[in-house]
């Protein structure tokens, strides 16, 4: 079974630029999330689906965050204008709709300089 | 909304030794809770998880503990050997893991040769 699928891996990209990160979730979690964790810290929630309703996304800042899942199934999150603050590790999960833990993609890096 | 503590933040061991990592939670109403191991760079992945119906769980050389009434759980790796070394993260979620995970800020374990 393929893991949860993210790209890119890395990306550098000047502030003030527009970036975007992709993910694809285990074939059949109807329940994807969107993580950011920054160096030496925790993950924390940017925002939660199931299937394509966002049904937690009190955490993601709207002013310049935007994500979407078409369809249920693969995700993209947008961020733009990017600040230096954006600077971290966007990561991906998935989960099945009722007791199984979540299992993580590998990240996107990003920087912003 | 819930919030994790975590302690300690750095721990060192020899090898062979035992290690443990606790945490605590705030909302009472969560009932499940999975340890995360993070090695440099990588993503973060399940090694054990336990929901509030029981107070303890084992797999090999590890185990958690869950005391309901204080809101605190622990992770126990016995006979420590240099592969564990990594970030754990302890995290608390709703009924099923499927809800939001909130997480702890890690703890950088050394195991020594």
């Amino acid at each position: 079974e393929a893991g949860v699928v993210q790209s890119p891996r890395y990306k550098i990209i000047e502030k003030k630029q527009p970036v975007a990160f992709w993910c694809n979730p285990i074939s059949g979690h109807n329940t994807l999330y969107w993580y950011l964790q920054n160096l030496g810290q925790g993950p924390e929630l940017l925002i939660r689906y199931e299937n394509e309703e966002a049904v937690d996304d009190s955490q993601l800042p709207k002013d310049r965050f935007s994500a979407e899942r078409l369809k249920g199934v693969d995700s993209t999150l947008k961020i733009q204008p990017a600040e230096l603050g954006d600077s971290a590790v966007y990561l991906c999960a998935s989960s099945l709709e009722q007791g199984r833990g979540y299992t993580f993609g590998s990240g996107t890096r990003l920087t912003v300089v | 909304g819930e919030n994790v503590e975590q302690h300690p933040s750095t721990l060192s061991v020899q090898e062979g030794d035992s290690a443990v990592i606790k945490c605590t939670y705030s909302d009472s109403a969560s009932n499940y809770f999975p340890w995360y191991k993070q090695e440099l760079g990588k993503r973060p992945q399940l090694i054990i998880d336990i929901r509030s119906n029981v107070g303890e769980k084992k797999d090999q050389r590890i185990a958690v503990t869950l005391n309901k009434t204080a809101k605190h759980f622990s992770l126990h790796i016995t006979e420590t050997q240099p592969e564990d070394s990594a970030v754990y993260f302890c995290a608390a979620s709703g009924e099923g893991g499927s809800e939001k995970l909130v997480f702890g800020k890690g703890t950088k374990l050394t195991v020594n040769p």
